[in-house]
């Protein structure tokens, strides 16, 4: 299994609404991370995951919360977001988060808009 | 810190010509570059990665990409562009280490147009 699943591929959310996003690999990688694009825009990092544990927040505002279940899992819940945050959100996964040498493997995304 | 800068927001080529992609790197260390492909409305696949084993890089899709210390670049190349071809690419860099850990970063991408 070489991929990165994402669910939902789409969502559509209001203001109050809380959700989650779901992210899955079964490749024995063991760092994950959250990325951020906007339409004609490159990912932008949010979040690092090295072994479970929460290694970089790139300053993302609170009602982004990331959550590491387990080695293959990595979940994002949505709370009160605004409609500004309606974009594209990837998962990625790399096999260690220490080394460089390795590159990403990205998920197809959920597209979020946020009404 | 490493960075990358991709030359040309927006390139337009005939189909069955050269496509050239451009990609200047800022790094005080051997850079780890990247290229990747993103179609409409999907996530990004990996084209090739340049960890200093070889110069001339070959992907998937029939690209290659050539580092060049002197010019501080990597350029993605394809002899025949292909109707398919037509997607975003981003030209990306892991910043960091062994001590820091590695945020991959991309430069601002460059949209390919294939015509007919």
């Amino acid at each position: 299994d070489t991929e990165v699943t994402q669910t939902p591929k789409h969502l559509v959310m209001g203001m109050t609404n809380k959700k989650s996003l779901k992210c899955e690999q079964h490749m024995g990688h063991r760092a994950m991370y959250w990325y951020k694009q906007k339409a004609k825009k490159p990912p932008e990092l949010m979040f690092v995951y090295s072994y479970e544990k929460l290694s970089i927040n790139e300053s993302v505002p609170s009602r982004f919360s990331p959550e590491c279940p387990n080695s293959s899992l990595l979940n994002l819940h949505l709370h009160a977001l605004q409609p500004e945050d309606s974009a594209l959100y990837l998962c990625a996964s790399s096999q260690d988060w220490g080394h460089r040498y390795y590159g990403y493997t990205f998920g197809s995304g959920t597209r979020l808009t946020v009404v | 810190a490493q960075s990358v800068t991709q030359l040309g927001s927006h390139v337009s080529v005939s189909e069955g010509a050269l496509v050239l992609l451009r990609c200047n790197y800022s790094s005080s260390v051997p850079p780890y570059l990247f290229w990747y492909v993103q179609y409409p409305n999907q996530g990004l696949q990996l084209l090739l990665k340049y960890t200093s084993a070889a110069t001339l890089v070959k992907g998937i899709n029939g690209f290659e990409a050539e580092f060049k210390k002197s010019e501080t670049s990597f350029h993605l190349t394809k002899p025949s562009a292909h109707m398919s071809d037509a997607a975003e690419y981003f030209c990306a860099v892991i910043q960091g280490g062994e001590t820091s850990g590695s945020r991959l970063t991309f430069g601002e991408g460059t949209q390919l147009t294939v015509n007919p």
